[in-house]
């Protein structure tokens, strides 16, 4: 199946930096990108859609200034997440959509932040 | 709108035990159903799909059968193994609404050896 790849698996910055996390479909252009967040033990809550070249559309309630999401190329999108907090410490999960597979999703294999 | 409703787990099982894991969904228009698979740490793994009534999705010896008329994708495994411990989420997808997945809570599959 498809491939979707997440960067960093794992990352630990401090309270006030930003870091970013990159999503890469590796064998398909990715018409429609998606980002989430997990917290333990729950379910995903969709954070953003990104659609390639165009600026990305937030769920209600996700502040666009503190997550960046920029989806510059068919296979690749970035979400930055600015002065970081320990409260944003969290599993980001990114999943990709192609023309080419019709209606299925394929999911990144997610980055864990861990804001100190 | 869309919704998922899936059943609350955990479950434990032993091995060689039949699963079954419940799912049920609200949509206004024609979605596809999916069940991907959570492994400890991981990212989401996509199971097994259907996207119109009636389609039996099947993989690793799970499956699910789109029900339209119960609004059901209930998704079995005759003989479970330790390796399927993992959440199990189901989702709807509606190409209607840009194409946003629908997930259910998901539930928690312990298999004891």
């Amino acid at each position: 199946g498809a491939v979707v790849s997440q960067h960093p698996s794992w990352v630990i910055c401090k309270s006030g930096t930003s870091v970013k996390i990159e999503c890469r479909s590796l064998d398909f252009q990715a018409t429609t990108m998606f980002w989430y967040r997990q917290f333990p033990k729950q379910s995903l809550m969709l954070m953003a859609t990104s659609n390639e070249g165009s600026k990305a559309t937030y769920e209600q309630g996700v502040e666009k200034d503190k997550f960046l999401i920029n989806h510059a190329s068919l296979t690749l999108s970035t979400l930055t997440v600015t002065s970081a907090h320990p409260e944003d410490s969290s599993f980001y999960i990114c999943s990709a959509r192609a023309r080419s597979t019709g209606n299925t999703i394929y999911f990144g294999e997610g980055s864990w932040l861990t804001v100190v | 709108g869309n919704s998922v409703t899936q059943m609350e787990g955990p479950v434990t099982l032993s091995e060689e035990a039949f699963l079954t894991i419940n799912c049920t969904y609200t949509a206004t228009g024609y979605p596809s159903l999916f069940w991907y698979v959570q492994y400890p740490g991981e990212g989401l793994q996509l199971l097994l799909k259907a996207t119109k009534a009636d389609d039996k999705g099947s993989n690793k010896g799970f499956e699910a059968t789109y029900r339209k008329e119960t609004t059901s994708f209930h998704l079995e495994k005759g003989s479970v193994q330790v390796s399927d411990s993992a959440v199990y989420f189901c989702a709807l997808l509606d190409p209607l609404r840009d194409y946003k997945l629908s997930f259910g809570a998901g539930t928690t599959v312990t298999v004891r050896a």
